[in-house]
């Protein structure tokens, strides 16, 4: 099975801040890889599918890179609203894996 | 708007069983496969199955294989669990989640909000 890895697991940054979160992957995964963003309570919310694709209605200041098993979310400029847990999902194999998220807080 | 509503999430006992639906709406939902994932009270989230847009492919995690079995009713435009031998590691939130595809591509690009699931005595 395809193993995910997040970094940090947790991050504290202040609005305005440039973000980056990593997430590797056990085998390489080509770009077969989703990011989630997660607020208490509530259902998570698809970021960016195939590695670098924006969700329609996802803001620009979220961009995803990477291809085989390195990949980031970077978040450009941290506004209020995106304090929540990002998860990585690798698509590649039908037998679907996440990391164990990043939980971004205020500082 | 594509709206997905779960139900029949509530309180067991170890060993039981529970059978959890969602509704679906505001998409053609015979086109797309369709995925349960989960997630233990404070914990991160775990992908439980998927079914495609026909039922003709169907998975499950390791940790559910045997017990939980996923299925659909395009007509009713509904997606179903059926939980069985449940355990107190299954206590969780299950989502149901739309597929990007009409067959499983693993991405899940609407979510409905949860039912909780419960195994205790």
């Amino acid at each position: 099975d395809i193993q995910m890895t997040q970094s940090p697991s947790s991050l504290s940054a202040s609005v305005g801040d440039r973000v980056t979160i990593t997430c590797r992957a056990s085998q390489s995964i080509s770009s077969y890889l989703n990011w989630y963003q997660q607020k208490p309570g509530k259902a998570p919310k698809l970021l960016i599918y195939a590695a670098s694709s924006l969700q329609s209605g996802v803001p620009s200041r979220f961009s995803g890179s990477g291809s085989g098993t390195d990949f980031t979310l970077t978040i450009s400029s941290l506004q209020p609203e995106d304090f929540a847990t990002y998860y990585c999902q690798q698509s590649y194999s039908t037998l679907e894996a996440f990391g164990q998220g990043t939980k971004l807080e205020i500082k | 708007e594509v709206q997905l509503v779960e139900s029949g999430g509530g309180l067991v006992k170890p060993g039981g069983s529970l059978r959890l639906s969602c509704a679906a709406s505001g998409f053609t939902f015979s086109s797309y496969s369709m995925n349960w994932v989960r997630q233990a009270p404070g914990k991160g989230l775990e992908w439980v199955s998927s079914i495609s847009s026909s039922s003709s492919y169907i998975y499950y995690a390791d940790s559910v294989k045997g017990r939980f079995t996923i299925s659909r009713d395009n007509a009713k435009n509904s997606l179903y669990l059926q939980m069985n031998s449940l355990r107190a590691e299954d206590t969780a939130v299950y989502y149901c989640a739309r597929d990007q595809g009409k067959n499983i591509v693993a991405t899940s690009d609407y979510w409905g909000q949860g039912t909780l699931v419960t195994v205790s005595s």
